[in-house]
C-alpha cells in the first residue's frame, strides 16, 4: 500500500518560498507513475498544482508556472515543491499525490494547510 | 480558474439516486478520460472512478460514471448517509489537470 506523506512549515512570510516535500512509502518514486501536487484553499476547490516523473520530466499549471518548481529525490524516495513569492492567495491545503493511468490520482498524502502571513 | 462546470449542490434521502454533471469542452473531457473523487470533510480526495467509468478496488457499485461529448456524470444509486460529501470531476486539459468546480452532496 503506497502512502504518502507531506512535510513543511506551516507558516510562510509573504514573498517568501514555500517548500514542501512529500515522502512516498510502500512504493518506490522511479516507478511509471507521474507525481503531483494539488491545494485546496479553505472552504474551496482543488487546484492542480504540477507534477513530476521518477526521471525529472516535470509539466505545471500554467497559472503558476512562473513560481513553481517541482523536484525529485530518488535517492530519498521523495520529491518536493517550491512556490516562491506567496502571497496570502496561496495559503491553502497542499496535497502530495501519485497519478496512474489517464492522470486518475489514485493515491494522496493527508494534506498540510500553509498559512502565508506575517 | 476550473474549466469543468459542476452544479454546486445535490441532494436526496436514502435510498434515492443522485447525479451529477460535469460540462466541459473538447479541449478536455472531449479528448481525455474522466475521473471523479470523493471528499469527505477534513480528509484528501479519494478516487472514486477513473477512465470514465471504471471504479476502482473496493468502491462500491452504487457508484458509476458515463460520459457523452463533452460532458460527463457521476450517479450515486442507493445513497446512504456516507455518501454525504463533496465530489469533484477531473480531466486532462492540454497538459494540464483541470478539476470540475465540486458539488456538495447532501443526504437529507
Amino acid at each position: 500500500q503506497v502512502q504518502l506523506q507531506e512535510s513543511g512549515p506551516g507558516l510562510v512570510k509573504p514573498s517568501g518560498t514555500l517548500s514542501l516535500t512529500c515522502g512516498v512509502s510502500g512504493g518506490s518514486i522511479t516507478s511509471r507513475n507521474w507525481w503531483s501536487w494539488v491545494r485546496q484553499p479553505p472552504g474551496k476547490g482543488l487546484e492542480w498544482i504540477g507534477e513530476i516523473s521518477h526521471s525529472g520530466r516535470t509539466n505545471y499549471n500554467p497559472t503558476l508556472k512562473s513560481r513553481v518548481t517541482i523536484s525529485v529525490d530518488k535517492s530519498k524516495n521523495q520529491f518536493s515543491l517550491n512556490l516562491d513569492s506567496v502571497t496570502a492567495a496561496d495559503t491553502a491545503v497542499y496535497f502530495c499525490a501519485r497519478e496512474a493511468q489517464g492522470g486518475a490520482i489514485d493515491y494522496w498524502g493527508r494534506g498540510t494547510l500553509i498559512t502565508v502571513s506575517s | 480558474q476550473s474549466v469543468l462546470t459542476q452544479p454546486p449542490s445535490a441532494s436526496g434521502t436514502p435510498g434515492q439516486r443522485v447525479t451529477i454533471s460535469c460540462s466541459g469542452s473538447s479541449s478536455n473531457i472531449g479528448s481525455s478520460p474522466v475521473n471523479w473523487y470523493q471528499q469527505l470533510p477534513g480528509t484528501a480526495p479519494k478516487l472514486l472512478i477513473y477512465s470514465d467509468y471504471q471504479r476502482p478496488s473496493g468502491v462500491p457499485d452504487r457508484f458509476s460514471g458515463s460520459k457523452s461529448g463533452t460532458s460527463a456524470s457521476l450517479a450515486i444509486s442507493g445513497l446512504q448517509s456516507e455518501d454525504d460529501a463533496d465530489y469533484y470531476c477531473a480531466a486532462w486539459d492540454d497538459s494540464l489537470i483541470v478539476f470540475g468546480t465540486g458539488t456538495k452532496v447532501t443526504v437529507l
